[in-house]
């Protein structure tokens, strides 16, 4: 049972314009989402957050939208650059007892910017 | 900058061979995750450990998968023996989090390649 479910694998856009990927989660107890990129061959790199005491984050380019009600977030990209062409993972935390966070990840969206 | 390092890079082995794999985590960071990424799925983990101490393994697959963290630095994670169904990307991610509480941000190293003949 896939808790966060990202149901775009790919999406091409051109460079310049926004890329808006999704992610949707049925876990009501996560209370923390991310965004990591990773290009081949590489693990992933972490992009941005957000706490679910907020609905928006922006940091640059970058802006991430949460819509608890919907058990919905978004990573808009704004321009596209080529460079951002890469696998996104959207994924999800809560808090758990005596120990550290996990992350539980979506099966991510492949980004395609065309120059 | 710090870095989570993974070795080796790529390992090709035949079915019922053993297999290990190293991870040197970013100095300092107490919580050490073992992933474990199948072709156009996401991460999942397999194994969470906080200082040298296993605080999850529920995904482990205990009777060919083993992981250590011995001195709570480092880490191996091994399979015996490996099967055709284990060719994936072994991620190896780390974090300053002890405990429970806020969100520190786990960083990952480059992964090892496994493939299975």
């Amino acid at each position: 049972d896939q808790q966060v479910k990202q149901n775009s694998p790919s999406l091409s856009v051109q460079e310049g314009r926004i890329s808006i990927l999704n992610c949707d989660y049925t876990n009501s107890m996560f209370d923390y989402f991310l965004w990591y990129k990773k290009y081949p061959a590489e693990g992933p790199t972490f992009l941005i957050s957000i706490s679910s005491i907020k609905d928006k984050n922006e940091d640059g380019r970058f802006t991430v939208f949460l819509n608890k009600s919907a058990k919905h977030l978004s990573l808009h990209i704004v321009p596209s650059q080529p460079g951002d062409s890469a696998v996104y993972f959207c994924a999800a935390s809560e808090q758990r007892a005596g120990s550290a966070r996990q992350l539980t990840f979506g099966s991510g969206t492949q980004l395609t910017v065309l120059p | 900058e710090a870095e989570v390092a993974q070795s080796p890079r790529y390992k090709i082995t035949e079915k019922s061979q053993a297999v290990a794999f190293w991870c040197d985590p970013i100095s300092g960071h107490a919580t050490l995750y073992w992933y474990r990424q199948i072709l156009g799925q996401g991460p999942e983990l397999l194994v969470q450990f906080q200082d040298e101490s296993v605080v999850d393994d529920s995904q482990l697959p205990k009777d060919r998968f083993s992981a250590e963290r011995l001195k709570g630095v480092d880490s191996t994670l091994k399979i015996q023996p490996a099967e055709l169904g284990d060719s994936a990307m072994y991620l190896c991610a780390s974090s300053s989090a002890f405990g429970r509480g806020l969100w520190e941000t786990q960083y990952f190293g480059p992964g090892t390649r496994l493939l299975v003949l």
